[in-house]
């Protein structure tokens, strides 16, 4: 699977939206692009995927760049809750083996969501 | 639905003892999944399946075992356990383990080995 690199930390004010980048130069074609959050003390959460188009859902939006190279994690109406780390992950729908269905967890992002 | 529950949420053993977390989930889904969380090291794989009576190796399989005898459960045992097996367990499970799609992960049972 392709590696990921986010930053390692990010603040954003309460009702702002977060915006949370990822870059995976390395992506192939059958690779989608995976977020997920943990929240403290908590099992992680999905957000979204996408594969080369542009993503939304009640949670988030996702942004994939032309040449799928980066992605943006958007948080519209960034609340409290959300403060959490989100980690981005570019997975192949064909990993077998010891990679069958595995999500790779990076560093992430630690996002802090303040009044 | 539940999701996907875990328990015990918190377990202390000593060296050399032996348990099983358990894992369940009331969605039908296909794949399940063990991860360990350890500080600095990300989530790791341990063993996962992909139906009742299907059971393979992820990443970190030594020490432990697993069995599918249902698609609710998936049981995950510490046959001799050792201070290096501290760590926070996650338990997964998806629809199809291949395709996109979601993981839900459970709430995580956190184990002390001393």
């Amino acid at each position: 699977d392709a590696k990921t690199t986010q930053p390692p930390s990010m603040d954003c004010a309460e009702g702002r939206a977060a915006n949370l980048p990822c870059n995976h130069s390395t992506i192939s074609g059958n690779e989608y692009v995976y977020w997920y959050r943990q929240i403290h003390s908590q099992g992680p959460q999905y957000i979204i995927h996408g594969l080369k188009n542009n993503e939304t859902n009640e949670m988030a939006s996702l942004i994939i760049t032309e040449d799928r190279k980066s992605s943006t994690l958007i948080l519209p109406h960034a609340t409290l809750r959300d403060t959490a780390v989100y980690y981005c992950i570019v997975r192949s729908a064909n990993a077998g083996g010891t990679s069958y269905g595995k999500l790779t967890f990076g560093q992430g992002t630690i996002l802090t969501v303040h009044p | 639905n539940a999701g996907v529950t875990q328990t015990p949420k918190f377990q202390v053993l000593k060296t050399g003892q032996s348990m099983t977390l358990q894992c369940a989930q009331d969605m039908n889904h296909e794949y399940m999944s063990w991860y360990r969380q350890d500080p600095g090291m990300g989530l790791r794989l341990i063993h996962y399946s992909v139906g009742a009576g299907i059971t393979d190796q992820g990443e970190v399989p030594n020490g432990y075992n697993v069995s599918r005898s249902t698609t609710e459960d998936f049981p995950l045992r510490l046959l001799s356990a050792a201070p290096s097996q501290t760590s926070v367990y996650f338990c997964a499970s998806s629809l199809l383990a291949g395709g996109p799609g979601e993981q839900y992960f459970g709430p995580g049972t956190r184990l002390t080995v001393t």
